[in-house]
């Protein structure tokens, strides 16, 4: 079993839907959390950050972490085009262990 | 891209040469790491660096080999390429390599033929 788990999608929504992406985990030990969101043929950058369990909103975006269930959730509001990427959600143990990935969610809005 | 840099951003050699890919950046930040991104994989980290000439071992460092003098530049070397290492490298700086995320270059895209 893979340390992090994700859906690959793809993930197709209309415009102005409420988009879902999640993880799931197997280390107990995994503490932060990231999402990642990465255009065709860029590099990969960081939307959320959160730190153990509970939920953190910036705009659009809604992190949720569930360390009971170790699960991972990213809610995006009212989804516009330009939110059509790949994300990666990532998470590490504690300072200075290696940070590691989920294999990402391809999501496309349509208009 | 937060001040990091990746060259060449596209390259196609051959199967048995030496390929240097470099990371340079201008955040002055101590660690900075190389990944490779392959389909049906992700993100996986080959090596990575907490200060000039000090390095480490990622998950998939096979192959790999990585050297910092300055604190700017990272460079990733494959001794002699194979064509399980055509992918995307990816280079990420982090300012401690803590609690810090991390953030990424442009990405290099590499054809080993």
């Amino acid at each position: 079993q893979k340390e992090v788990e994700q859906d690959p999608g793809p993930l197709s929504v209309p415009e102005g839907a409420i988009v879902s992406l999640n993880c799931t985990y197997s280390n107990s030990a995994f503490q932060y959390f990231m999402w990642y969101r990465q255009y065709s043929r860029k590099g990969p950058e960081l939307l959320m950050y959160t730190y153990s369990s509970g939920n953190k909103e910036d705009g659009r975006f809604t992190a949720q972490v569930d360390k009971s269930s170790k699960y991972i959730s990213l809610f995006i509001r009212d989804s516009q085009p330009s939110d059509s990427a790949t994300y990666l959600c990532a998470m590490r143990e504690q300072a200075g262990t290696a940070l590691i990935f989920g294999k990402g969610t391809t999501l496309s809005v349509s208009s | 891209d937060a001040g990091i840099t990746q060259s060449p951003r596209h390259k196609v050699t051959e199967t048995g040469t030496p390929v240097t890919l470099r990371c340079h950046q201008t955040e002055n930040h101590r660690y900075m790491y190389w990944y490779r991104q392959d389909p049906g994989h992700g993100l996986r980290l080959i090596h990575y660096s907490y200060g000039v000439k000090d390095t480490d071992k990622g998950e998939v460092s096979d192959g790999y080999s990585v050297s910092r003098s300055k604190t700017e530049d990272f460079l990733l070397t494959l001794e002699s390429a194979t064509s399980s290492q055509t992918s995307v490298y990816f280079c990420a700086i982090s300012e401690q390599g803590g609690v810090e995320t991390q953030y990424f270059g442009p990405g290099t895209r590499l054809l080993v033929l």
